[in-house]
């Protein structure tokens, strides 16, 4: 069972507007960590955000900001004043159990096309 | 501080040949990880090496298989390759002493199988 959900497939915005990318997330465990992470055209993963599952609270951090809510199990991720660099595909990613260490679990991530 | 590096960037192989891809994770990181990257199956995990044993794996055939020397390096072997091990292999780097911790990827290696 897909254990991170990312329902949007693409996301088309013009420079300068938000983007919002939902994130879905199932687990058992009481403690896990969720992660954002970029992956531009080049191939690599760009980590973006980190969040454990113990502190909700919300924060920005420059232009990107998250809104976890476990009652939910949402992630979700936004680009404020979204920038033609920000195109690329975004991973959500979840990291659970005692003995999985090194070992995320990604949604199937959400291409973000901004045009100028 | 280098990032993680992983060889070679691209690759193309004929079935039934076995490959292997190197990883070298950044200095002072134990743990390496490796994922396959596929348009139809996204980003699964293969396997986490950490102090040179395999502490993880994921459900993927025996052909697959990997090790990690004592500088942290990791290698990753494909045997017998099908048209299906064709993919973006990715390894991810980290402390590997606690999952609070970020994994930085290398750029991967490209493996075409023809």
């Amino acid at each position: 069972a897909q254990k991170v959900t990312q329902a949007q497939t693409e996301i088309s915005v013009v420079e300068k507007e938000d983007v919002t990318l939902d994130c879905v997330y199932e687990t058992r465990d009481t403690t896990y960590y969720l992660f954002w992470y970029k992956q531009p055209p080049s191939g690599e993963l760009v980590f973006l955000i980190r969040r454990n599952s113990f502190d909700e609270q919300n924060e920005i951090s420059g232009r990107y900001s998250w809104n976890f809510q476990k009652s939910t199990s949402s992630f979700n991720f936004t680009i404020t004043a979204s920038q033609v660099v920000d195109s690329a595909v975004y991973f959500c990613a979840l990291s659970e159990g005692t003995d999985s260490w090194g070992k995320f679990q990604f949604g199937a991530g959400t291409q973000v096309v901004v045009t100028p | 501080k280098a990032g993680v590096t992983q060889t070679p960037r691209y690759l193309i192989k004929t079935r039934g040949q076995q490959v292997t891809l190197s990883c070298s994770p950044i200095s002072g990181h134990r743990s390496v990880s490796w994922y396959q990257q596929t348009p139809g199956q996204g980003l699964q995990f293969l396997f986490e090496y950490f102090s040179e044993t395999q502490r993880n794996k994921g459900n993927f055939p025996g052909r697959f298989s990997g090790r990690q020397f004592s500088n942290s390096r990791s290698e990753m072997n494909v045997s017998t390759l099908e048209l299906g091990d064709s993919a973006l292999y990715l390894c991810a780097s980290s402390t590997g002493v606690s999952r609070a911790y970020q994994a930085f990827f290398g750029q991967g290696t490209r493996l075409t199988v023809v």
